[in-house]
């Protein structure tokens, strides 16, 4: 079965240092992995996903993830953070097949200081 | 892009009534649907998966009885919590799936039971 495991619960930044998100995944299969941003009570949105193409992939809003497999990591990272990006950050694997489900970490809420 | 569209976005309800979500995907044949609840500063945990036209399959722990989930067509599924109590209150999330499209969530339904 696969899952994941966010590292930390809580990060703190100041505007403009890099963000670093931890996350480290258990598959079975070769497995897609995706990073979700939730803001205060709204929905999910995309960030980013790996889906065994290259292994460095880039999101939206200056965020990319590097997927190394040695390591079973899929770290999430931006170079300078911005007041707007505080939020939940949810790492998220599923195995690579149609129709399974999304499994999700616990999160890791990112405030960002000015 | 895919859409997938949930509703009601808030509801409240009287202790011991039945609510019903709908999740439609709107541009898209979704062939699978998820249900995740979301409690409060927490992660979605899935709740169950449904095939079109077939039984939904549940998360061990989640009761079938109390939240039937239907998905009969290709681009709705409903989610109905029967005699809510106040410990239904919370926040509920659907994602739909199709080869092709990758997953798609719907923008949350908040439930709260008085």
């Amino acid at each position: 079965a696969q899952s994941v495991t966010q590292l930390d619960s809580h990060v703190s930044v100041s505007e403009g240092t890099p963000v670093l998100l931890r996350c480290n995944y258990s598959s079975s299969y070769s497995p897609s992995l995706f990073w979700y941003v939730q803001h205060p009570n709204k929905g999910l949105q995309l960030l980013l996903k790996y889906t065994s193409a290259a292994t460095l992939v880039k999101g939206i809003n200056g965020f990319e993830a590097e997927f190394k497999k040695s390591e079973t990591s899929f770290h999430l990272t931006k170079p300078s953070a911005h007041m707007s990006d505080a939020a939940e950050y949810f790492c998220v694997v599923s195995e690579s097949q149609a129709g399974t489900a999304l499994i999700f970490g616990k999160g890791t809420t990112l405030s960002v200081s000015s | 892009g895919a859409v997938v569209s949930q509703h009601p976005s808030r509801v409240i309800c009287k202790s011991g009534t039945s609510v019903k979500i709908e999740c439609r995907s709107l541009d898209f044949q979704a062939t699978t649907m998820f249900w995740y609840r979301q409690f409060p500063k927490k992660s979605l945990m899935l709740m169950a998966t449904s095939n079109e036209g077939s039984k939904a399959t549940y998360e061990q722990g989640v009761e079938k009885d109390k939240f039937l989930i239907n998905h009969a067509s290709l681009t709705l599924s409903t989610l109905t919590v029967t005699s809510a109590h106040p410990e239904d209150s919370s926040f509920y999330i659907c994602s739909a799936s199709q080869t092709g499209y990758g997953y798609t969530f719907g923008s949350g339904t908040r439930l709260t039971v008085v």
